[in-house]
């Protein structure tokens, strides 16, 4: 159990430009997550799959922002044309069915200028 | 709507001190409440949980909790805190309908006085 890694750990960019972040969850975790979290705040849930099906997307999630998990492992989550408000921390977590509990990674930390 | 409280955006305690953060939650059933401890650079790390059963729970680093239906709260304690328990502390409520998404706090930052 190497823990959920997500990379690359920091990204800055300019607006209008597009960013890609991974998620690598925990090894036969069929559950993963993927939330946002602005300076002072708690994370904000914003899409979770179950193996390759993503079964949820927040409100938050704009259609500048999608999520794929092609494979059932590893996550991927773009946003298009970033916005100075879309910096934030971009957090992944993983969990088994069966078991609820969410392990989360170290974050992508992303600066929009 | 599900909401989860935290009054307190920050508490200084001297080391060696005992600790007891604050939580609220807001939630139709009884939820299952969790504490997490994200450190400067670090992933958040699950403290402890409570699902069902005990209302005392027992988590990692000496930490725990107790649920109180009556007062919709979820605080955590310490009965004497380390200079590395400095860190930022949320209080999340899971919701266990199709999503299984988690409703974080806002946070509380604790710092150590030596």
């Amino acid at each position: 159990d190497t823990g959920v890694s997500q990379d690359p750990r920091h990204k800055i960019t300019k607006r209008g430009q597009n960013v890609t972040f991974r998620c690598d969850p925990i090894s036969e975790h069929n559950r993963l997550y993927w939330y946002r979290q602005t300076l002072g705040q708690g994370p904000e849930f914003l899409t979770y799959f179950q193996n390759e099906a993503q079964l949820e997307k927040s409100r938050l999630l704009s259609d500048r922002f999608s999520a794929e998990r092609p494979k059932g492992s590893f996550s991927t989550l773009e946003i298009q044309r970033t916005e100075q408000g879309d910096s934030a921390m971009y957090l992944c977590a993983s969990s088994r069915i069966e078991n609820d509990e969410q392990f989360f990674g170290p974050g992508t930390r992303l600066t929009v200028l | 709507a599900q909401s989860v409280t935290q009054p307190d955006i920050h508490i200084t305690v001297s080391e060696g001190a005992s600790l007891e953060l604050r939580c609220n939650y807001s939630y139709g059933a009884t939820p299952y409440l969790f504490w997490y401890v994200q450190s400067p650079g670090q992933g958040l790390q699950l403290l402890l949980k409570y699902f069902s059963g005990d209302t005392l729970v027992q988590g990692i680093k000496g930490f725990e909790a107790e649920f109180k239906r009556s007062q919709s709260s979820f605080n955590l304690r310490k009965p004497s805190v380390h200079w590395s328990d400095a860190a930022e502390y949320f209080c999340a409520v899971a919701l266990y309908s199709s999503a299984s998404k988690i409703i974080f706090g806002s946070g509380t930052r604790l710092s150590i006085r030596p």
